[in-house]
């Protein structure tokens, strides 16, 4: 039962073009938002957070948006580069248990 | 900075023999999990634990053993191999911040 929601599935953008990956969650004890990037036979590494008391958070190149009436959050990735390639996993986090529950992921391949 | 090593990086098993995933982490972290990875299906739960000597069953927690002795060690055992449990295994710990550090993963294959 998945109770965090992504897509696109994939994604192919130019380099250059803005991509945009939406998830959406269905628990409101959520505090937590965090997308993760995972490049072929690595492990997921974290790319940027944010906490449903803000509603957009930039870091560089990537943004998040975040609808707290709406369950949705997303991620920008402006500027795109083919280095970008890879798989984006977003996640929402809650409880007392404080364990992430993940999108299926999103995966991201950038042309040159 | 070792952050959370996993060993082996790769491991085929015969159907129905048993074997541990190690993880270790030096980060001094409360809480570590263990999460198995599928094609389309996202990273899914296994079991975790918010403390030495505490663990608790995630989202597919059937036909794997965990303990936590110690802060640093949470291994995964597998007590039957089976074909489905074929997957990247990966383990990862956090503070209760949320932000998460993953292993480099343990791809498994059960022939």
């Amino acid at each position: 039962q998945q109770q965090v929601k992504q897509s696109p599935q994939s994604l192919i953008v130019q380099k250059g073009g803005i991509s945009i990956i939406n998830c959406a969650y269905e628990n409101t004890a959520f505090d937590y938002f965090p997308w993760y990037q995972q490049f072929p036979g690595k492990g997921p590494a974290l790319l940027i957070a944010i906490r449903p008391d803000v509603s957009e958070k930039k870091e560089g190149r990537f943004t998040i948006s975040f609808n707290k009436s709406a369950k949705q959050f997303s991620l920008h990735i402006m500027d795109s580069q083919p280095g970008d390639s890879a798989t984006y996993f977003c996640a929402s986090l809650g409880g007392s248990a404080r364990q992430l529950t993940f999108g299926s992921g999103t995966q991201l391949t950038v042309l040159p | 900075n070792a952050g959370v090593t996993q060993t082996p990086k790769f491991q085929v098993l015969k159907t129905g023999q048993s074997m541990t995933l190690q993880c270790a982490q030096d980060m001094n972290h409360e809480y570590m999990s263990w999460y198995r990875q599928d094609p389309g299906m996202g990273l899914r739960l296994i079991h975790y634990s918010v403390g030495a000597g505490i663990t608790d069953q995630g989202e597919v927690p059937n036909g794997y053993n965990v303990s936590r002795s110690t802060t640093e060690d949470f291994p995964l055992r597998l007590l039957s191999a089976a074909p489905s449990q074929t997957s990247v295994y990966f383990c990862a710990s956090s503070q209760s911040t949320g932000k998460a550090f993953f292993g480099q993963g343990t791809r498994l294959t059960v022939v």
